[in-house]
């Protein structure tokens, strides 16, 4: 069955700092692959999105992701984190069936960003 | 623009009462989903609709029922209220292209007691 890994439980930053939150999954197809953030009390919104194209894809507030085909990997970064980016991050994957043109969307557990002021 | 609309926000129940959970929303999304959240486990989804009168199950269905009588409506039905239904429940839609992305409600915070 297909996965989604998120390394990291819980991350703490001091404002300015550079972000990476890992994010792997296991499927040998074709996937799309999405990050989601969710700030306190709020519901899920998108970040950013690969289908196909450049493996280096900017977001939005200053995110990007690299997807990496050969470690099935797609890791969420950003070079200096503010205060309001404190949230909590989960990664997605949309693991296309052969033939097929929708799947279903496969949530990694999150990891919870803190950012210190 | 209200986009995906879930009633109620909060919700208190005694183990063994039923409750309708529900989502509408006014995007046309074809697909529309229903996951729940708990603390340390991400999402996992429910059930799903691929269209009106189409309906088929997550990962996690026990103890819980869907309908899809319109494109607009996707209502989650819990029978007999379990405390492991303590959750978290967000409704999404979403068009159903391959690479489109999911339209989340601003979920409903259940208790079973």
């Amino acid at each position: 069955a297909q996965s989604v890994s998120q390394h990291n439980h819980h991350v703490i930053l001091s404002e300015a700092a550079s972000l990476e939150l890992g994010c792997n999954y296991s499927y040998g197809g074709t996937v799309n692959l999405f990050w989601y953030v969710q700030y306190p009390g709020q519901h899920l919104q998108l970040l950013l999105k690969y289908f196909s194209g450049d493996p280096l894809v900017k977001g939005i507030k200053g995110f990007e992701a690299e997807f990496i085909k050969s470690k099935f990997s797609f890791n969420l970064r950003k070079p200096s984190v503010q205060w309001s980016d404190t949230a909590e991050y989960f990664c997605a994957v949309n693991a296309l069936p052969s033939g097929g043109s929708q799947g279903n969307l496969i949530f990694g557990k999150g990891t919870k960003l803190s950012v210190k002021p | 623009n209200a986009g995906v609309t879930q009633t109620p926000k909060f919700r208190i129940l005694k183990i063994g009462q039923s409750m309708t959970l529900q989502c509408t929303q006014d995007m046309n999304h074809n697909y529309m989903y229903w996951y729940r959240q708990d603390p340390g486990m991400g999402l996992k989804l429910i059930y799903y609709s691929v269209g009106a009168g189409i309906t088929d199950k997550g990962e996690v269905p026990n103890g819980y029922n869907v309908s899809r009588s319109t494109t607009e409506d996707f209502p989650l039905r819990l029978e007999l209220a379990a405390p492991s239904q303590t959750s978290v429940y967000f409704c999404a839609g979403s068009s159903g292209q391959r690479n489109s992305p999911l339209h989340f409600g601003n979920g409903t915070r259940l208790t079973v007691t």
